[in-house]
């Protein structure tokens, strides 16, 4: 079982493009998160979705859209970015909502310049 | 959702037992307890879950008192290979537990 698969795992941006960052489990995992991760310091949570068909903002949700593609995908779009998006994108899963075993893929690190 | 309180870093030596301890004095009557380990360039992954009293798994035992303002990730005889960041977690397992992580602790573990 591949788990959470995250691509691309690597991108360089330009200030003001947009771009998606894909995200798929194969584990029949209910719910799905997004998180950022800055240099030296915690993971912060973007959003969120309990299940398929729902979506909710974590804590740093601006600047960044959401969509839950199926039960398996669950897509992390930037807009506009910007240099503060600059950071490593985690993905994971767990069963279902509230499920405090989450499983992480290897993550995007992401640089706009 | 409990607000927990980690030491920013902790240094140890090889085949030393660790212990890091994490505050949550708010924490509610349905939350667990719950602890994650992070190597660098890579996403965190589970470690260990409870509720009260202690419980033991093949990585590490988690202490909580009966108050459970308090909780304990136990390490034994750690090696180079536990050093890591180690996130402590609480919530109460519904529907609407996000998964919030804090800052964490950086462990070093030394020759």
């Amino acid at each position: 079982n591949a788990g959470v698969t995250q691509t691309p795992k690597f991108q360089v941006l330009k200030t003001g493009q947009s771009m998606t960052l894909q995200c798929a489990q194969d584990m029949n995992h209910n719910s799905m998160y997004w998180y950022r991760q800055d240099p030296g310091m915690g993971l912060r949570l973007i959003y969120y979705s309990a299940s398929e068909g729902t979506t909710d903002k974590g804590e740093v949700p601006n600047g960044y859209n959401v969509s839950r593609l199926n039960k398996r995908e669950f897509s992390l779009r930037l807009e506009s970015a910007a240099p503060s998006q600059t950071s490593v994108y985690f993905c994971a899963s767990s069963f279902q909502g509230g499920d405090t075993e989450a499983f992480f893929g290897q993550g995007t690190r992401l640089t706009v310049v | 959702l409990a607000k927990t309180t980690q030491p920013i870093s902790m240094d140890s030596y090889e085949g030393q037992e660790v212990n890091i301890t994490c505050s949550h004095n708010n924490i509610a009557t349905n939350d667990y307890i719950t602890w994650y380990q992070q190597f660098p360039s890579q996403g965190p992954r589970f470690i260990i879950q409870g509720y009260k009293t202690k419980v033991t798994n093949e990585v590490a035992s988690l202490f909580i008192p009966a108050d459970r303002k308090s909780s304990t990730l136990s390490l034994p005889r750690v090696s180079l290979s536990d050093t890591a960041v180690y996130y402590c977690l609480v919530g109460d397992k519904g529907s609407s537990y996000k998964l919030i992580f804090g800052s964490g602790t950086r462990l070093l573990v030394r020759p």
